[in-house]
C-alpha cells in the first residue's frame, strides 16, 4: 500500500527566504506527482503535476522534483511571500504498476506542511 | 471554464437525517473523484468514476454512503441516515485520463 510522508509538519520563514518542502512515498513505481496548495477553508489547488517521465517542473517562483529511485519530491519555493502561507500537500496514485495501468487512478496524500511566511 | 463546482458549500444538519451532496466536473473531464477530508485522518479517497461508471467504492466507509453519476456533468453524494461522525469537508476532484485532478471547494458538512 502506498503511502506518503511530508516533513516537516509546519514552517515559518521570514519574507524573501527560499525553502523546501520534502514528499517520500513508499512505492517507487508511480507514475506522476502533484503538489497541491490549500488555504484555511479552502479547496485544493493544483499547483505542479509531475510526469514519472520528468525530473522536474516550474511554474513562477515554484519548482517541483522528482526522483522516482529514491521515492522523493521536493517543492522548492523562491523568494517566499506571505501569500505563499497555506498548508502544502503531495499526492501519489494510490495504486501503482500495472494495477495503475489498468485504472486506478485515484490520489493518495500526505498529511501536508504548513507553511507561514512572516513579513 | 468554471472549474469543479460542488453545492452546496455548507451544510449543517441532525443526526438521523439524508445528506445529498453534489458535484458538476469540468466539462471534458472523464474522471471524477469523491474524497472526505477530516482532521484524524486527512484526505481519503471514498470512491471514484471513469465514465460515468464507479471503479473504486472500497473508501466508502459504510452501506449508509451511496454515490451515482447519471451523466457526464453531475455526480452526488447521499449520506443516508447522517451521523455526528460523518461531519467533515467532501471534495469532489475531476480529470482527464490520468493527468492532473482539479479539485472543487468542497462542502463542509455537520452533524449535530
Amino acid at each position: 500500500k502506498q503511502e506518503v510522508t511530508q516533513i516537516p509538519a509546519a514552517l515559518s520563514v521570514p519574507e524573501g527566504e527560499n525553502l523546501v518542502l520534502n514528499c517520500s512515498f513508499t512505492d517507487s513505481a508511480i507514475y506522476n506527482l502533484q503538489w497541491f496548495r490549500q488555504d484555511p477553508g479552502k479547496g485544493l489547488t493544483s499547483l505542479l503535476l509531475i510526469q514519472s517521465s520528468q525530473r522536474e517542473q516550474t511554474s513562477g517562483r515554484l519548482n517541483a522534483s522528482l526522483d522516482k529511485s529514491s521515492g522523493r519530491s521536493t517543492l522548492y519555493i523562491a523568494a517566499s511571500q506571505p501569500g505563499d502561507s497555506a498548508t502544502y500537500l503531495c499526492a501519489v496514485p494510490m495504486d501503482t504498476g500495472r494495477s495503475a495501468r489498468r485504472g486506478r487512478r485515484a490520489l493518495t496524500f500526505g498529511s501536508g506542511t504548513r507553511l507561514q511566511v512572516q513579513p | 471554464d468554471a472549474g469543479v463546482i460542488q453545492s452546496p458549500r455548507h451544510e449543517v444538519t441532525e443526526m438521523g437525517q439524508e445528506v445529498t451532496l453534489r458535484c458538476k466536473p469540468i466539462s471534458g473531464h472523464d474522471y471524477l473523484f469523491w474524497y472526505r477530508q477530516t482532521m484524524m485522518r486527512g484526505l481519503e479517497l471514498l470512491i471514484y468514476f471513469n465514465n460515468n461508471v464507479p471503479i473504486d467504492d472500497s473508501g466508502m466507509p459504510e452501506d449508509r454512503f451511496s454515490a451515482k453519476m447519471p451523466n457526464a456533468s453531475f455526480s452526488n453524494l447521499k449520506i443516508q441516515p447522517s451521523e455526528p461522525r460523518d461531519s467533515a469537508v467532501y471534495f469532489c476532484a475531476s480529470s482527464f485520463y490520468s493527468n492532473e485532478q482539479f479539485f472543487g471547494p468542497g462542502t463542509r458538512l455537520t452533524v449535530l
